[in-house]
């Protein structure tokens, strides 16, 4: 299984809500990451979890905020979040060193009202 | 880590050889080449990856030359299906936080019938 499943596939919130969204995988991998992109932009990279710990932040407003219940699940809580913020959220893991690759999710495409 | 550079765009004829170059002129001897490639709002999809040494799989082939400044992909028999944005990403992994990519804006490959 080679695979990271992203729910939901579409969002639309507005700016006062409250949501989150889910990432998994099954490939026994300890990195995971979720990556932004705009429309007709490369993605950027926002958070990594290493080891169900926090790695990398890549100063992210605290309106996006992640957690790593487990190895296997990623979640982004997001809240009062911007217009600008709509935007293709990618979620990706990996193993550990610098010869693996990333495996990418389909994505979750949020518009934010 | 390195940059790259790539061409904006490309295009290609169906059925003959895609070859798609990336200066990284700056890579370091640790560094790997990675190729990612994005089909329309799709999440990256991983293609290949190397060192120092050519290398080889069901989808492409990666030529790094011999100085490691550049490298080129290479599709065999491009089909319609392979019309994508093609990202090459240099990467240094530390391994107690997994590797942390940073996509260029990536060669737009337009092939044709």
């Amino acid at each position: 299984d080679t695979e990271v499943t992203q729910t939901p596939k579409h969002l639309v919130m507005g700016m006062t809500n409250k949501k989150s969204l889910k990432c998994e995988q099954h490939m026994g991998h300890r990195a995971m990451y979720w990556y932004k992109q705009k429309a007709k932009k490369p993605p950027e990279l926002m958070f990594v979890y290493s080891y169900e710990k926090l790695s990398i932040n890549e100063s992210v407003p605290s309106r996006f905020s992640p957690e790593c219940p487990n190895s296997s699940l990623l979640n982004l809580h997001l809240h009062a979040l911007q217009p600008e913020d709509s935007a293709l959220y990618l979620c990706a893991s990996s193993l550990q060193g610098s010869s693996y690759e990333q495996y990418f999710g389909p994505g979750t495409r949020l518009t934010v009202t | 880590d390195a940059k790259t550079t790539q061409p904006p765009s490309m295009d290609c004829a169906e059925g003959r050889a895609a070859n798609l170059p990336c200066n990284h002129s700056t890579i370091s001897g640790n560094e790997y080449v990675y190729w990612y490639r994005q089909i329309h709002s799709q999440g990256p999809q991983y293609i290949i990856h190397g060192l120092k040494n050519n290398e080889t799989n069901e989808m492409a082939s990666l030529i790094i030359t011999e100085d490691r400044k550049s490298s080129t992909l290479i599709l065999p028999h491009a089909t319609l299906r392979d019309t994508a944005v093609y990202y090459c990403i240099v990467r240094r992994s530390t391994d107690n936080y997994g590797q942390n990519f940073v996509f260029g804006p990536g060669t737009r490959l337009s092939v044709l019938p």
